[in-house]
């Protein structure tokens, strides 16, 4: 069975272009989380959604960023525009259930804003 | 405070030896908890969960003290593939989000 799947797998842009990042959960799981990992903060739940709704989206930092889930095997993270503090790398993870089964990440964006 | 606090390490230790992480978590209500491991570059992945009862999976065991609000993992016999950072999640009651530690790294030693 396929796991989560990202793409694409490393992103290098200048500041201030749109960036957008794409993640297909595992199928038949109803939670998809996105996630920010930086040396500095580790790693930060940015919004996670369920059964394609939002239902959490406080650890999003600020209006540049946006997230949607359009169907159940499909959701984007979008930047615009992009700041060099925004370089870090982003992970999808989905999930079955109510929080009892843990999270299964995808391999991760590796963005860089220069 | 943060929600989930873990010691960063790193713990340096030789093969052979046994080594135990402890991370507390601020949110008395927290009903999930578990241990992830993330090898360098890589993704989180789910190593073990953590009952209340405690429990063990070959050299791995966790444990849950919810009065002192506090998960620990025990490695037996450490391997030099042990070599990882260890991230403590939690689950919030009600929530179905989980929370991260900033993880305590692990050198094994040959």
């Amino acid at each position: 069975d396929a796991g989560v799947i990202q793409s694409p797998r490393h992103e290098v842009t200048e500041m201030g272009q749109e960036v957008t990042l794409r993640c297909k959960p595992i199928s038949g799981h109803d939670y998809l989380f996105w996630y920010r990992q930086t040396m500095m903060r580790g790693l930060e739940l940015l919004i996670y959604f369920n059964n394609n709704v939002p239902i959490d989206d406080s650890g999003m930092p600020e209006d540049r960023f946006s997230a949607k889930m359009p169907n159940a095997s499909f959701s984007t993270l979008k930047i615009q525009p992009s700041e060099p503090r925004d370089s870090a790398v982003y992970f999808c993870a989905s999930s079955f259930g109510s929080g009892s089964s843990g999270a299964f990440f995808g391999q991760g964006t590796r963005l860089t804003v220069v | 405070r943060k929600e989930v606090e873990q010691d960063p390490g790193p713990f340096n230790v030789p093969e052979g030896a046994t080594v135990a992480f402890n991370c507390t978590y601020s949110n008395s209500a927290s009903q999930s908890f578990f241990w992830y491991r993330q090898d360098c570059r890589k993704e989180p992945k789910l190593l073990m969960s953590v009952y209340s009862s405690g429990n063990e999976d070959g050299r791995f065991t966790a444990q849950l003290n919810r009065a002192s609000q506090y998960i620990s993992l025990l490695i037996r016999d450490s391997k030099l593939s042990d070599s990882a950072t260890y991230l403590c999640v939690v689950s919030p009651s009600g929530t179905y989000k989980y929370i991260f530690g900033t993880g305590t790294r692990l050198k094994v030693l040959a």
